[in-house]
């Protein structure tokens, strides 16, 4: 899987748009770009994925690079409920398919 | 639709006993499975990872084994548990190789004393 880098933390204010960026710049033409987050003491939860398109689901936005070295997830009106790490992780499929979590991003939503 | 249980949910063991943690999915038929460890504080260990009853790939040696008896269980077990073995454990499946998406269990926290 290929590295990815994330910002260890960042604040967001409660109702507006959070962007989360990553860096995934050795990405292979078939990983995919995942998302995860995981609120206090609770297993994480997928979020969204994408491979070369943005994608848009009803919990949040993925914007992808036209080179693939880095993507951005937008949570569009934050709540204090999204506050969480989020994970960002590029990987292919296929059934050696390990996936592995970096430390990702603590989001905190304020009032 | 598919869910996934863990138990116990919460536990607490003394150094050198032993360890069995469960995991089963539901709604689904040879799916992955998974466990990962999540020290405090810290990110997730991936442990081990199944694609089929009986086939287990190990991540990290240390001192736990996993097993897949049936088609949807996973146990997570240790004959001697050590301090360091502390954590959050959480199982997770996917559907197979063409799914991306893992989903993951309610979890079990592990302290040993």
């Amino acid at each position: 899987d290929a590295k990815t880098t994330q910002p260890p933390s960042m604040d967001c204010a409660e109702g507006r748009a959070a962007n989360l960026p990553c860096n995934h710049s050795t990405i292979s033409g078939n990983e995919y770009v995942y998302w995860y987050r995981q609120i206090h003491s609770q297993g994480p939860q997928y979020i969204i994925h994408g491979l070369k398109n943005n994608e848009t689901n009803e919990m949040a936005s993925l914007i992808i690079t036209e080179d693939r070295k880095s993507s951005t997830l937008i949570l569009p009106h934050a709540t204090l409920r999204d506050t969480a790490v989020y994970y960002c992780i590029a990987h292919g499929r296929g059934n050696d398919y390990k996936l592995s979590f970096g430390a990702g991003t603590t989001v905190t939503v304020r009032a | 639709s598919q869910t996934i249980h863990q138990w116990p949910a919460t536990l607490v063991q003394p150094v050198g006993s032993p360890l069995s943690l469960e995991c089963t999915v539901e709604g689904t038929s040879n799916p992955n499975l998974y466990w990962y460890r999540q020290a405090a504080g810290r990110g997730l260990q991936l442990l081990f990872y199944s694609v089929g009853i009986g086939q287990i790939s190990s991540e990290v040696p240390q001192n736990l084994s996993a097993s897949r008896p049936q088609d949807r269980q996973f146990i997570l077990s240790s004959k001697k548990l050590l301090l360091s073995d502390s954590g959050f454990y959480l199982c997770a499946w996917r559907e197979g190789a063409e799914t991306g998406e893992l989903f993951f269990g309610e979890g079990s926290r592990l302290t040993v004393l």
